[in-house]
């Protein structure tokens, strides 16, 4: 059975730093698409960042370079890094499988998401 | 505000059809992007509806249905139950944005 367990939210200052973890099982995230979704209080689903089963990683423009993707394969386990945290990152975060090819991916199991407060 | 325009809510009772649009762009849809829907209850994961326009997961009841033409999709709810009362949201890739977005998002809600 295909599962995935967020950890790591909590309540943080701003300019803060916090890891996420997204622990998978019933699959390997080294053969799939693993992305991150978030969605802000009163708001809609948006997507945060991707990485490809090659390694390749792709993050929002509008993040301008504060959150970072990555995996331990040895873990089954995927992280998001997230850099000088302000208010508007206030947000449940989800991790989700991806599958497809390149682009066309739909994301096809998601965690129940871990809530991330950004205040003082 | 997101490149993929849904309706903030539609409405129905219960055994009617509705249907939610999502309008996309040439750098999404019109690009030939395939498009996918999620259904998601507020404190519970989102769950993919449709995939690759008008798939449908095992375990997705049939009066669920998707479609896409041009630089538009929809997704259809035929037969709405109560359960049915939640948020939805289509999903795709923009080229232009070199990114994965979501539609605005769209509430039912069952009369």
């Amino acid at each position: 059975e295909v599962q995935l367990v967020e950890s790591g939210g909590g309540l943080i200052q701003p300019g803060g730093s916090l890891r996420l973890s997204c622990a998978a099982s019933g699959f390997s995230v080294s053969s799939n698409y693993m992305t991150w979704v978030r969605q802000a209080p009163g708001k809609g689903l948006e997507w945060v960042s991707i990485l490809y089963r090659d390694g390749q990683t792709y993050h929002a423009d509008s993040l301008k370079g504060r959150f970072t993707i990555s995996r331990d394969i040895s873990k089954n386990t995927v992280y998001l890094q997230m850099n000088s945290l302000r208010a508007d990152d206030t947000a449940v975060y989800y991790c989700a499988r991806g599958v497809g090819t390149f682009e066309d991916v739909d994301f096809d199991y998601w965690g129940q998401g871990t809530l991330v407060t950004v205040s003082s | 505000q997101s490149v993929l325009t849904q309706p903030p809510s539609v409405s129905g009772a219960p055994g009617q059809r509705v249907t939610i649009s999502c309008t996309g762009s040439s750098s999404n849809f019109g690009s030939g992007y395939d498009v996918h829907w999620y259904q998601h209850l507020p404190g519970t994961a989102p769950k993919l509806l449709i995939y690759g326009n008008t798939n449908r997961p095992s375990g997705v009841p049939a009066r669920f249905s998707g479609s896409k033409s041009g630089t538009s999709a929809s997704l259809a709810i035929s037969g709405l139950q109560a359960e049915d009362d939640a948020d939805y949201y289509c999903q795709s890739y923009d080229s232009s944005l070199g990114a994965w977005v979501f539609g605005g998002g769209t509430k039912v809600t069952v009369l």
